[in-house]
């Protein structure tokens, strides 16, 4: 069984375009992440949740809205797509807010 | 700020060989450090993690990483390298909780037969 799964793995779209990313864990962990992998491989928190409430809120466009309906359920959904938000999103979970997070396998956005 | 750096942006061995991954790090209180592992395709794994105590820490799949306050360092290391091994590397370091997190920009691992 996936720890945590990403769906989709791949989303290809169109600039001004609204897309949602799934994200699920199985692990019965209380916090839940969405991080931003640019083509340069950096790594860059966007946001927490800690049993459904948002803890980390980074820099990040209000065009991007993170969704929490339950503890094991973290989706993100972006607005208005841009070219520069072409990036590799992954979501990872973790217990007690502890950094030594699971992360999922990654979805791959490019924006054209 | 707090930064980190990983001045080796690719590594190439050869399989049998030793290995060493450099991670140096700016950060204003204790730090708390991490080494990942990203295989291609795949997402982040934890290899390792320092908090506290002995600053020389046992991980997953052989590797070790000892912190080193003086230098600001916490280098990964492992005596003998696999060809799976190949892959990217990154160190982290931020608070345990909040904000703050930061990855370094990863080192490159290749493997050679």
């Amino acid at each position: 069984d996936t720890a945590v799964s990403q769906t989709p793995k791949y989303l290809v779209t169109q600039m001004g375009n609204d897309k949602s990313i799934k994200c699920e864990q199985n692990l019965g962990h209380d916090t839940m992440y969405w991080y931003k992998q640019d083509s340069k491989k950096f790594l860059k928190i966007m946001f927490s949740y800690n049993n459904k409430e948002l803890i980390i809120n980074e820099t990040v466009p209000n065009r991007f809205s993170p969704k929490s309906p339950d503890k094991a359920h973290l989706n993100l959904h972006i607005n208005s797509l841009e070219l520069g938000d072409s990036a590799v999103y992954f979501c990872a979970s973790s217990q007690d807010g502890d950094r030594a997070a699971f992360f999922g396998q990654g979805t791959r956005l490019t924006v054209v | 700020a707090q930064s980190v750096t990983q001045p080796d942006i690719h590594i190439t061995v050869s399989e049998g060989a030793s290995l060493e991954l450099r991670c140096n790090y700016s950060y204003g209180a204790t730090p708390y450090l991490f080494w990942y592992v990203q295989s291609p395709g795949q997402g982040l794994q934890l290899l390792l993690k320092y908090f506290s105590g002995d600053t020389l820490v046992q991980g997953i799949k052989g590797f070790e990483a000892e912190f080193k306050r003086s230098q600001s360092s916490f280098n990964l290391r492992k005596p003998s390298v696999h060809w799976s091994d190949a892959a990217e590397y990154f160190c982290a370091v931020g608070p345990y909780y909040g904000q703050n997190f930061v990855f370094g920009p990863g080192t490159r691992l290749s493997v050679l037969p």
